[in-house]
């Protein structure tokens, strides 16, 4: 059974910075592209960035470039999000997403999420 | 990037009712379309992708169609579980954007 836990959320002031993780299991993790996807509260989906297999290709969404970075262990079969200089516009639920098998950017499975709150 | 128009946002349903929910991209996608299920409280769940290949385990009453620009979900009979939140989202291209989502409550 595919699972993915993501970890690390929590309430940071604005200009703080964050690190999510998230740990994989039931599949073999190097097969894959991962993601970040956020949902803040009461609003839709927003896909936020996307890691290759081997962790050589890296896309992020306009709204984080330069402030996030996705990254992997894939001896660890561990996902990561380095946030910084965080934004009020920031908080959300922040899910860890597998993309299909063929690398297109369809998330065929999901985390429970981690809240972040950024808020003085 | 690919806006995705979602109509409606909202509807009210009895069980057993047929429902359809219509996305509209902004430009050509050719079939790169997913729907997804969520549920409050939950992560999404993937229903179907390449707008009408059913993800395994996903009930034969979850149908998808379109071609171009636009696209559909139908829900043939709805179930009391169906009650949920549905969202398409488009793969042609990054970034991957998402339809505002549609809210399927019970009537």
């Amino acid at each position: 059974e595919v699972q993915l836990v993501e970890s690390g959320g929590g309430l940071v002031q604005p200009g703080g910075s964050l690190r999510l993780s998230c740990a994989a299991s039931g599949f073999t993790y190097t097969y894959y592209w991962m993601s970040w996807v956020r949902q803040a509260p009461g609003k839709g989906l927003e896909w936020v960035a996307n890691i290759h297999q081997d962790g050589t290709e890296k896309y992020y969404v306009d709204s984080v470039k330069g402030r996030f970075t996705i990254s992997r262990d894939n001896a660890k079969n561990s996902l990561y999000l380095q946030m910084n200089s965080l934004r009020a516009e920031d908080t959300a639920v922040y899910y860890c997403a597998r993309l299909e098998v063929g690398g297109n950017p369809l998330f065929d499975n999901w985390g429970q999420g981690t809240l972040v709150t950024v808020s003085s | 990037d690919i806006q995705m128009t979602q109509s409606p946002s909202s509807l009210s349903a009895s069980v057993g009712d047929r429902v359809t929910i219509t996305c509209r991209a902004s430009q050509v996608i050719t079939n790169s379309l997913v729907w997804y299920q969520q549920k409050p409280g939950k992560a999404p769940k993937l229903l179907l992708y390449a707008t009408s290949r059913l993800e395994s385990g996903v009930p034969f009453r979850f149908s998808g169609r379109g071609s171009g620009t636009d696209y559909t979900l139908t829900i043939s009979s709805l179930q009391p579980e169906d009650f949920a939140t549905y969202y398409c989202q488009q793969y042609y291209s990054i970034p991957p954007t998402f339809g505002q989502g549609t809210k399927v409550e019970i009537k």
